[in-house]
């Protein structure tokens, strides 16, 4: 089965910039989503279609898709943004069967 | 205001049934595709099932395949998941979700 692969932890510093990288076989034919989730609540979309934001999404986070890499990037992270961060995106049979990345946990500290 | 609120989750005995239901609200529901997606307690988000805006066509991850089975009511505004054949692996919080729209949530707990 189709596989994303994320690393499991970034860490930075307040101010920092933070880049999570999500790599998967079908990314060159397929977008990649970008979702947060703080504990204990629902999933935050915050990148769509590799590069788009959704609005009142901040501008510091953005995306970017090279290849068989997908990359968040969080320019000037803040403490608030520390949480975990999933991909998202779907294999390249035809079907639109989706998959997550195994999520990144970002610390801001 | 645009939300998904889901219902139906509770406990279960390994081997029993649950129909989740998610009601849609503040848009055009039938013009969406829609999906579940899980998260055991303590791990990551796994993609369970999506369905075409009319139902024509249905996706399942290869866990829960000839278990659930994913459908919607366009006139009602909600989508449902059948599950069936319930394991212990099943245990989840389920979400309705529509991309950028989630609901909450609805925790279902497979056990004796």
């Amino acid at each position: 089965s189709y596989e994303l692969t994320q690393p499991p932890s970034v860490s930075v510093s307040p101010g920092q910039t933070a880049r999570i990288t999500c790599s998967g076989d079908a990314l060159p034919k397929k977008y990649a989503y970008w979702y947060q989730q703080k504990s204990g609540q629902a999933p935050v979309l915050v990148i769509y279609e590799d590069s788009k934001r959704p609005s009142g999404i901040p501008e510091r986070f953005s995306g970017s898709s090279s290849g068989t890499m997908a990359t968040l990037t969080i320019s000037g992270a803040q403490v608030e943004d520390e949480a975990d961060y999933y991909c998202y995106s779907t294999d390249s049979s035809g079907n639109p069967q989706g998959v997550f990345g195994g999520g990144t946990k970002l610390t801001v500290l | 205001e645009v939300q998904l609120v889901e219902s139906g989750g509770g406990l279960v005995q390994p081997g029993g049934s649950l129909r989740l239901s998610c009601a849609a609200s503040g848009f055009t529901f039938s013009s969406y595709w829609m999906s579940w997606v899980r998260q055991a307690p303590g791990k990551g988000l796994e993609w369970v099932a999506n369905i075409k805006q009319d139902g024509s066509e249905k996706y399942y991850v290869d866990s829960v395949k000839g278990r659930f089975t994913i459908s919607r009511d366009n006139a009602k505004n909600s989508l449902y998941l059948q599950m069936n054949s319930l394991r212990a692996e099943d245990t989840a919080v389920y979400y309705c979700a529509r991309a950028s729209i989630w609901g909450q949530g609805t925790l279902v707990t497979v056990s004796s």
